[in-house]
């Protein structure tokens, strides 16, 4: 029973350039959530997404970053034109969804670094 | 002023002492309350979650949570060196609501 997945594990970027990372969810979950996560900082939280539908976007910064998740394949956390301040490890988790929203699943993130 | 506080330590104990970690909150429509685990470099690891106010014990830990004062707790007995991380206190309106995180409690355990 495979947990959350999510790649790569690692990622290196040029600034200006464009991040792509993946989040294949628990099998069941129908919910996707991402978050950054700064050193020596908590979880931020980014966009809720349900399949083919964002319910939450309300932690995503206006400019460059874009999530999906479609209705096959995984969901994906772009970044467009990264810069340095963009640096941070992601982290995606699943849940159920509905009233076990709460019930959260992480997977081992994604260490985003910008050159 | 955040929705969440959590002291972020860090916190140190000797093995085999009961650890009290806290969060205390300021949204009144919070109802459900989580604790995650995370180890350097890893993932959180969901511990334990409580539907409002009351108790809930799960072997070493139990989570307890006043809504009256809005103050969530865990304990952890008989704490061991394995216990180390960043214990990080969650919470949730519940339903299609996102889910709030403390900035987390880093804990050491020492043999």
């Amino acid at each position: 029973n495979a947990g959350v997945m999510q790649n790569p594990r690692h990622l290196v970027r040029r600034r200006g350039q464009e991040a792509r990372l993946r989040c294949s969810p628990m099998k069941g979950h129908s919910h996707v959530y991402w978050y950054r996560q700064l050193p020596e900082e908590g979880l931020k939280f980014m966009v809720y997404l349900q399949k083919e539908n964002i319910i939450d976007e309300s932690g995503m910064p206006k400019e460059r970053f874009s999530a999906e998740f479609p209705k096959e394949g995984p969901s994906i956390l772009r970044i467009q034109q990264v810069v340095r301040g963009d640096s941070a490890a992601y982290f995606c988790a699943s849940s159920p969804g509905g009233q076990g929203a709460y019930e959260q699943y992480f997977g081992p993130g994604t260490r985003l670094t910008v050159t | 002023q955040k929705e969440v506080e959590q002291d972020p330590g860090p916190l140190s104990v000797p093995e085999g002492a009961i650890v009290s970690l806290n969060c205390t909150y300021s949204n009144s429509a919070f109802q459900y309350f989580m604790w995650y685990r995370q180890y350097s470099r890893k993932g959180p690891e969901l511990l334990m979650y409580t539907y409002s106010s009351g108790n809930k014990e799960d072997g070493r830990f139990t989570a307890q949570v006043d809504k009256s004062s809005k103050y969530i707790s865990l304990f952890i007995r008989d704490s061991q060196p394995s216990d180390s991380a960043t214990y990080l206190c969650a919470m949730s309106e519940g339903g299609y609501q996102k889910v709030t995180f403390g900035t987390g409690t880093k804990l050491q355990v020492i043999p």
